[in-house]
């Protein structure tokens, strides 16, 4: 079936600096992601939907400059966390549409801390 | 926008034992999924209905799809340890470019 790679599957960080988190989909082309975030014990929160060759469309709240989307290729997307700060510590997870199942597969995400 | 109730929040078991979970939404949605996470990893999807009705197994899990559109029931039979994790629903509708929404997932325990 399809595979989504998601990378690093943890970082740690300090605060102020910029982390950049990617998803491929390895077999198969993706002309649309999706980047989620989760805490601890909560439910998954979509971030934004991101576009192969446009820009990404922000979930409200969401805030655009500072989760900066790149989606470059039909295998990749990008997702960067500029200026991170502690409470941007979270476990973020992409998804991506395969095409011939309809289906949606998830990356194994990443864990980011922010110290 | 929409909102998923998805009950029990946990439960604990003994192995062997059957489990029933649901979710109920306020409004309708075209598809609905049931997927299973596991500590640090990303969710994987069990089972996909597509049909108000949808009744699917997938071994020993079966879902069905809400005549109402607006719940679904995902049921595992004879639990087994490894069944351990979160389940969480999500729907999607046909009109939202394939974003889901998810429930705030059931956490079972499964006793050996």
């Amino acid at each position: 079936g399809a595979v989504v790679s998601q990378h690093p599957s943890w970082v740690i960080c300090k605060s102020g600096t910029s982390v950049k988190i990617e998803c491929r989909s390895l077999d198969f082309q993706a002309t649309t992601m999706f980047w989620y975030r989760q805490f601890p014990k909560q439910s998954l929160m979509l971030m934004a939907t991101s576009n192969e060759g446009s820009k990404a469309t922000y979930e409200q709240g969401v805030e655009k400059d500072k989760f900066l989307i790149n989606h470059a290729s039909l295998t990749l997307s990008t997702l960067t966390v500029t200026s991170a700060h502690p409470e941007d510590s979270s476990f973020y997870i992409c998804s991506a549409r395969d095409p011939a199942s309809l289906g949606y597969t998830f990356g194994s995400g990443t864990r980011l801390t922010v110290v | 926008g929409q909102q998923l109730n998805q009950s029990p929040q946990s439960m604990f078991i003994q192995e062997g034992e059957d489990v029933s979970m649901n979710c109920t939404s306020s409004s309708i949605f075209n598809t609905w999924l049931w997927y299973k996470q596991d500590p640090g990893e990303g969710p994987v999807l069990l089972i996909a209905l597509y049909k108000a009705g949808e009744l699917t197994s997938n071994g020993r899990l079966t879902a069905q799809f809400g005549i109402t559109r607006k719940d679904s029931f995902l049921n595992i039979s004879a639990s087994i340890p490894s069944d351990v994790g979160i389940y969480f629903c999500a729907g999607q509708l046909r009109t939202n470019a394939g974003k889901s929404t998810f429930g705030d997932g059931t956490t079972l325990t499964v006793k050996p």
